[in-house]
């Protein structure tokens, strides 16, 4: 079935970066693009831009510029996710998602395949 | 800060009607479409409703959306205590240089 499969637990020293893979299967990874959101502890999600898996194009919230970098390796249908110079603040479980397409139709935004989520604690 | 305001909390019985709003502006659902989702305890979202009012393939029908300016609803007809969850309402927002926006999630109990 169509999953995306994501790395496990990071825990990182403030200052240090993190990469999180998220491993597509079961459909045409260069087909959607991927989206990253994360989720602080007890709070709500939060969007951090996205990626074209075929065109390797990039869209990025303007709260993280600067700081993420979204890559991917369509040899092996995984994209990732890179936050540099990690807070406290940046600890979150980040899920990676697929944009939903109704009947070969763009549906504006609806994500319908997410990943597991990834912990991440950012910790000294 | 989101841009899009949800109630913290809604409530109701079992069989019930539940309705969460979601407020916004004219950058976003007030000219894009309104999508929502699901979160149970420890998981990740769940696409509930895209396109403001349409369903998923396995999504009930006790569940659905709607849009109206610059508001859009969720509504859950005959809650369960299988709905209890946190839900997010979510859209592009034109005003932000491309920003997907989320709600500030509203979580919903059976009591």
């Amino acid at each position: 079935q169509e999953q995306l499969v994501q790395s496990g637990a990071e825990v990182k020293k403030p200052g240090a970066s993190v990469r999180v893979s998220c491993e597509a299967s079961g459909y045409s990874f260069t087909g959607y693009d991927i989206h990253w959101v994360r989720q602080a502890p007890g709070q709500g999600l939060e969007w951090m831009g996205w990626i074209n898996p075929k065109s390797g194009d990039t869209n990025y919230a303007q709260k993280f510029q600067g700081r993420v970098t979204m890559t991917r390796d369509t040899s092996i249908k995984t994209s990732y996710m890179e936050l540099s110079r990690l807070r406290s603040d940046d600890t979150a479980v980040y899920y990676c998602a697929r944009d939903f397409y109704d009947s070969n139709s763009y549906t504006g935004g609806a994500f319908d395949v997410w990943g597991q989520g990834t912990m991440v604690i950012v910790s000294s | 800060q989101s841009v899009l305001t949800q109630p913290p909390s809604a409530s109701g019985t079992p069989g019930q009607r539940v309705t969460i709003s979601c407020s916004g502006s004219s950058s976003n659902i007030g000219s894009n479409y309104v999508h929502w989702y699901q979160q149970l305890p420890g998981t990740a979202p769940k696409l509930l409703i895209y396109r403001s009012d349409q369903r998923p393939s396995g999504v009930p029908d006790r569940f659905s959306g709607s849009k109206s300016g610059t508001s859009a609803s969720l509504a859950i007809s005959g809650l369960r205590s299988e709905d209890e969850a946190d839900y997010y309402c979510a859209v592009w927002d034109d005003s932000l240089s491309g920003l997907y926006v989320f709600g500030t999630g509203t979580k919903v109990t059976a009591l």
